[in-house]
Formats: C-alpha cells, structure tokens, sequence
C-alpha cells in the first residue's frame, strides 16, 4: 500500500489558522474512522494529537482538532503559537493490524 | 508514567542482524498491542510490526516480511524485533509504540540503527 498523500509544507503567521490534508484511499481512511495525526518535534519522538478521525487525548489544547470526509483528513491548528513549527503526520489503520502513515507536512510559523 | 525504553541499535554491516528490544513499564502490558514503527534520517514515518497482547498474532510490512520477526515477552514486560538480512534502507531510528484503537499514544525515545560497510 503506498503511504497517504500530505503536502510536504504549510505555513501561518501567529494567532491565523492553518488546515493540513491527508489523503489517503476507499481501503484505509475511506473505510476506517481510525485516522491519527501526530506532531514531531527535531530530534524527538513523535506526540499523538489526535485519534480516532476526532478525538483528543488529555493534555492537547482544544486548538488542535481534525475531521475526516471521504477518503480525506484534515487537521486544523487554530491561534497558531511558535511551539506548533513542528512536522506532523497522519496516520490511518489500514486492516490486518497494519497502520499507513503520511509522508508528513512541515509547518511553519512565521 | 507510561514508559517504552528501547535499546539493541548500532552499526551493522549489510546482510548482518540485530536485536532490538523495548521495555515496556507504567502501563498493564497485557491490555496492549505493541508496535514497531521507523522513521529513515530525514524521513517520515513508517509503519513496521504488530503484534497482539498475548504473542500469538503478528503483522509486517511487506518491506520487512520474511527479514524481520517481532516477539513479546509478558512476563518481563518486553518487546522485541529481530532483524535479519540487513540492508541501506533499513537504516532508520526505529520506535517502540503502545498502539490503541489504531493510534500510536505512548512512544520510546527510538534506537538508531545504521545498515553500512
């Protein structure tokens, strides 16, 4: 299966809002309400910031939220802050166990 | 706190092996599917293994299938991939992951491995 589709940058000025797509196919986002996003910081591990198309675990401010339509996902940063210049992914289960990740979108803060 | 402390990378020739291992603590290890997941030097991420609470059903990417064999060990709360048939594009950190409903929540720090003569 090849990876789903993310633009491989994005970029927002303090406090605007940005939107990142993932595209993926009808046998993995399309068909499953299993859609991750994670954010990646240089040199550390990546941060669950979503899961389940919507959902947000404890501790991710309410600015981060996602939604799904077809067989694409989106997450949008609101009142963008310095900290969130960082890579982020998307992530589908893809059946059989297997995850599918995005080739993940640089965003900037300018 | 939920903690994944992987170890057992280093630098190996191609056609080599190695070991990495992941020690699992602050969590009931049982409850959880572990999952190994690869990230190339400047790359994204990729998804590697599965493997379900109780060790009797694994998964791999077609990448590594037939090369690499994920197990657990419950009683010692341990994770581990045994990677065979070495080569460059294996060379990646690669993260130990607690996956639930399909999402990756708790991750190690990674373990670099490099795949160089």
């Amino acid at each position: 299966q090849s990876a789903l589709t993310q633009p491989p940058s994005a970029s927002g000025s303090p406090g605007q809002s940005v939107t990142i797509s993932c595209t993926g196919t009808s046998s993995d986002i399309g068909t499953y309400n299993y859609v991750s996003w994670y954010q990646q910081h240089p040199g550390k591990a990546p941060k669950l910031l979503i899961y389940e198309v919507t959902k947000r675990p404890s501790g991710v401010p309410d600015r981060f939220s996602a939604s799904k339509s077809g067989n694409t996902a989106s997450l949008t940063v609101s009142g963008l802050q310095t900290e969130d210049d960082a890579d982020y992914y998307c992530s589908s289960y893809a059946g059989n166990n297997k995850l599918l990740f995005g080739g993940g979108t640089k965003l900037t803060v300018l | 706190e939920v903690q994944l402390v992987e170890s057992g990378g280093g630098l190996v020739q191609p056609g080599g092996s190695l070991r990495l291992s992941c020690e699992a603590s602050g969590f009931i290890f049982t409850n959880d599917r572990m999952h190994w997941i690869r990230q190339a030097p400047g790359k994204g991420l990729v998804w590697v293994s599965h493997i379900d609470k109780y060790g009797s059903d694994t998964t791999y990417a077609d990448s590594v299938k037939g090369r690499f064999t994920i197990s657990r060990d419950n009683a010692k709360n341990m994770v581990y991939l045994q990677m065979n048939s070495l080569s460059a594009e294996d060379t990646a950190v690669y993260y130990c992951t607690r996956v639930s409903v399909a999402a990756a929540n708790s991750w190690g720090q990674g373990t670099l491995v490099i795949v160089s003569s």
